[in-house]
């Protein structure tokens, strides 16, 4: 079963504005990853956020966790046509029975130019 | 580049059949994960390896195996082929934190 439930699962925009996904678990983490994927291709990771921070930044991307809510989201600044992907959260629960990295079901987001 | 390497990229085979799976992991890194993407499963963790020894389990099939040689590459073993196994299978591996995972660009499987 995914840990990790993306909303929304498609999301299209124009060049240029802000792209905003979210992310939603259910047990304890230590961290909670983002990764990228071009259709077809492998997963590239983009940012890693630990289960005692808030906030981090990364170039364009922003990334909040609110281990309370047991949510995350992702926002991509001043969208460019290259980011169109897939973006996946990724749950980390070592420790917690979960031994293992969990992926979530993914947000389309295309980039209109 | 990730710097994981996976072969073939392509494989089209017959149900019933065996086909074999190989990964390279990125220089250094004694951790390497199989995960298999489907359009209705979404991206499962198959299982995991750790300097040749196995170190978590997902959901593997009976009928899939892996192993870790000593050096470090992987080999994912599919074997009675079904239809539904048709998917890309992708490798990644990590170094000692484990934390973050470096995929390979996967190989992509058509069971005819």
């Amino acid at each position: 079963s995914q840990q990790g439930e993306e909303d929304p699962q498609a999301l299209s925009i124009q060049e240029g504005e802000n792209a905003t996904m979210n992310c939603s678990y259910k047990t304890s983490i230590n961290n909670l990853q983002w990764y990228r994927q071009n259709s077809g291709r492998g997963l590239v990771h983009l940012i890693l956020i630990r289960s005692n921070e808030r906030e981090k930044h990364s170039g364009r991307l922003r990334v909040t966790l609110d281990t309370s809510k047991k949510s995350s989201s992702l926002l991509i600044t001043a969208s460019r046509a290259a980011d169109t992907a897939s973006y996946f959260c990724a749950t980390d629960a070592r420790g917690f029975g979960n031994e293992k990295l969990t992926f979530g079901t993914g947000t389309r987001l295309t980039i209109i130019p | 580049d990730s710097g994981v390497t996976q072969t073939p990229k392509h494989l089209i085979t017959a149900t019933g059949q065996r086909v074999t799976l190989r990964c390279s992991p990125r220089s250094g890194d004694l951790s390497v994960y199989w995960y298999q993407q489907s359009l209705d499963q979404g991206l499962q963790f198959l299982i995991q390896y750790y300097n040749g020894e196995e170190r978590a389990k997902g959901n593997i099939l009976e009928r899939f195996s892996a192993q870790q040689f000593p050096d470090l590459h992987s080999e994912l073993n599919l074997s009675s082929l079904e239809l539904g196994d048709s998917a890309l299978y992708f490798c990644a591996s990590s170094g000692t934190t484990g934390e973050t995972q470096y995929f390979g660009p996967g190989t992509r499987l058509l069971v005819l």
